[in-house]
């Protein structure tokens, strides 16, 4: 089994919400993911959590905090979001973090 | 830093006819590939990858992929397209031997005429 699920699908928030989204694997997986894509665009990495901690932030704006509380779960907690920050937002996870990446089937974020 | 390109931006094939799309890749080392495919408003979908070892790789729905050192390639190739298989897809090589994550080219889109 290699799913990793995603909620929620869909999300309309206005600029001044808070939200979260969720990812959850249960693989066994030691690395997770948040990417960000836009349309016709490859995925951006934003996060990448090893063994429960935050490795990699890619100059990600502050209004977006990733959160892992363990080694199946992680969130990305949003606030204050820009109309430009609508996009669709891809969980992933792997064994380590230095292999083969599952993808969820994303949120698509739309903020107003 | 390494890169992965994939030349052509958008493909059209007629149902049952062959499929390939290419993809070049700048690494200093031996490169970790992978093909994905991703439907309109999903995920990414895992179709192959190469490690190391054979340079023809099998993967799902049929599709395979070449890994050609001497011409720093990972071309993905189908012999018959379904209707099913429009979609975009993106070749990607794990570029952690220079402190990088994945890195993505920037996708094929393909469409498939009846």
């Amino acid at each position: 089994d290699t799913e990793v699920t995603q909620t929620p699908k869909h999300l309309v928030m206005g600029m001044t919400n808070k939200k979260s989204l969720k990812c959850e694997q249960h693989m066994g997986h030691r690395a997770m993911y948040w990417y960000k894509q836009k349309a016709k665009k490859p995925p951006e990495l934003m996060f990448v959590y090893s063994y429960e901690k935050l490795s990699i932030n890619e100059s990600v704006p502050s209004r977006f905090s990733p959160e892992c509380p363990n080694s199946s779960l992680l969130n990305l907690h949003l606030h204050a979001l820009q109309p430009e920050d609508s996009a669709l937002y891809l969980c992933a996870s792997s064994l380590a973090p230095t292999d083969t990446q599952y993808f969820g089937p994303g949120t698509r974020l739309t903020v107003l | 830093a390494q890169s992965v390109t994939q030349p052509d931006i958008h493909i059209t094939v007629s149902e049952g006819a062959s499929l390939e799309l290419r993809c070049n890749y700048s690494y200093g080392a031996t490169p970790y590939l992978f093909w994905y495919v991703q439907s309109p408003g999903q995920g990414l979908q895992l179709l192959l990858k190469y490690f190391s070892g054979d340079t023809l790789v099998q993967g799902i729905k049929g599709f395979e992929a070449e890994f050609k050192r001497s011409q720093s390639s990972f071309n993905l190739r189908k012999p018959s397209v379904h209707w099913s298989d429009a979609a975009e897809y993106f070749c990607a090589v794990g570029a952690w031997n220079y402190g990088q994550n994945f890195v993505f080219g920037p996708g094929t889109r393909l469409s498939v005429l009846p």
